[in-house]
C-alpha cells in the first residue's frame, strides 16, 4: 500500500524557516517524480514544487522560488521541502504528492499545517 | 497562470447523473485531471489525461473534453459520492487547480 507521510508542520514566525519531511513507502520511491501542494480555504489548491526521480531536476512555483527548496534522499525513501523567509500568505496545509506519469498526482499525504504568524 | 474555473456547487438526488465542468482561460490540449476531496482527507485521482479513470476509481465516474472545456461526468451518484471535486491542468506551468465544486445530495 503506497503511503506518504508529512511531518515537520507547525507555527513559525514570519521570516522564520521550517522544513517539512514526506517519509514515502509501499513503491519504489526512486522511480517516481514528486511534488508538493498546498492547500487554503481562500487560495484554494496550489502547486508549490516538483522533483524529478533522481533529484536533479526542479521546479518552483514564483511565489516560492528563491525562499523554497525541494530535495530528496532516495536511499531514506523521503523527500523535503525547506521553507525559508516565510510569509503570512505561506500559511496552508502542505501535501506530499507522487507525480503519475509527471502529470496529475496519484497519491497524496494526509497533510501537515503550516501557520505563519507572529 | 492558466485559470481553471468551476461552478461552486451543484446538488442532485441519488441514481441521477451529474456533469460537473471546468473551463480553462487557455488551452490545456488533453493534460486535465480531475479530483476527489472528501471533508478532512486529502485529495485522490479520478481521472488522468481528460478521459482516462485512474485505478480502483468506478466506472461510474467518466471525463471527457480537450482545449479549454472539460466534464466530470457520475453517473450514477452515489450518497459516497459527496465530496468536493477539482479540476487541475499540468500542459501550461504553473500546474493550476480549479476552485473545486462542492457536490450535495438531495
Amino acid at each position: 500500500e503506497v503511503q506518504l507521510v508529512e511531518s515537520g508542520g507547525g507555527l513559525v514566525q514570519p521570516g522564520r524557516s521550517l522544513k517539512l519531511s514526506c517519509a514515502a513507502s509501499g513503491f519504489t520511491f526512486s522511480n517516481y517524480g514528486m511534488a508538493w501542494v498546498r492547500q487554503t480555504p481562500t487560495k484554494g489548491l496550489e502547486w508549490v514544487a516538483s522533483i524529478s526521480t533522481g533529484g536533479g531536476n526542479t521546479y518552483y512555483r514564483d511565489s516560492v522560488k528563491g525562499r523554497f527548496t525541494i530535495s530528496r534522499d532516495n536511499a531514506k525513501n523521503t523527500q523535503y521541502l525547506q521553507m525559508d523567509s516565510l510569509r503570512s500568505e505561506d500559511t496552508a496545509t502542505y501535501y506530499c504528492a507522487r507525480h503519475f506519469n509527471w502529470e496529475g498526482f496519484d497519491y497524496w499525504g494526509q497533510g501537515v499545517m503550516v501557520t505563519v504568524s507572529s | 497562470d492558466t485559470v481553471l474555473t468551476q461552478s461552486p456547487a451543484l446538488a442532485v438526488s441519488p441514481g441521477e447523473r451529474v456533469s460537473i465542468s471546468c473551463r480553462a482561460s487557455e488551452g490545456v490540449n488533453s493534460y486535465m485531471h480531475w479530483y476527489q476531496q472528501k471533508p478532512g482527507q486529502q485529495p485522490k485521482l479520478l481521472i488522468y489525461k481528460a478521459s482516462n479513470l485512474a485505478s480502483g476509481v468506478p466506472a461510474r465516474f467518466s471525463g471527457s473534453g480537450s482545449g479549454t472545456d472539460f466534464t466530470l461526468t457520475i453517473d450514477p451518484v452515489e450518497a459516497d459520492d459527496t465530496a468536493t471535486y477539482f479540476c487541475q491542468q499540468s500542459w501550461n506551468d504553473p500546474r493550476t487547480f480549479g476552485g473545486g465544486t462542492k457536490l450535495e445530495l438531495k
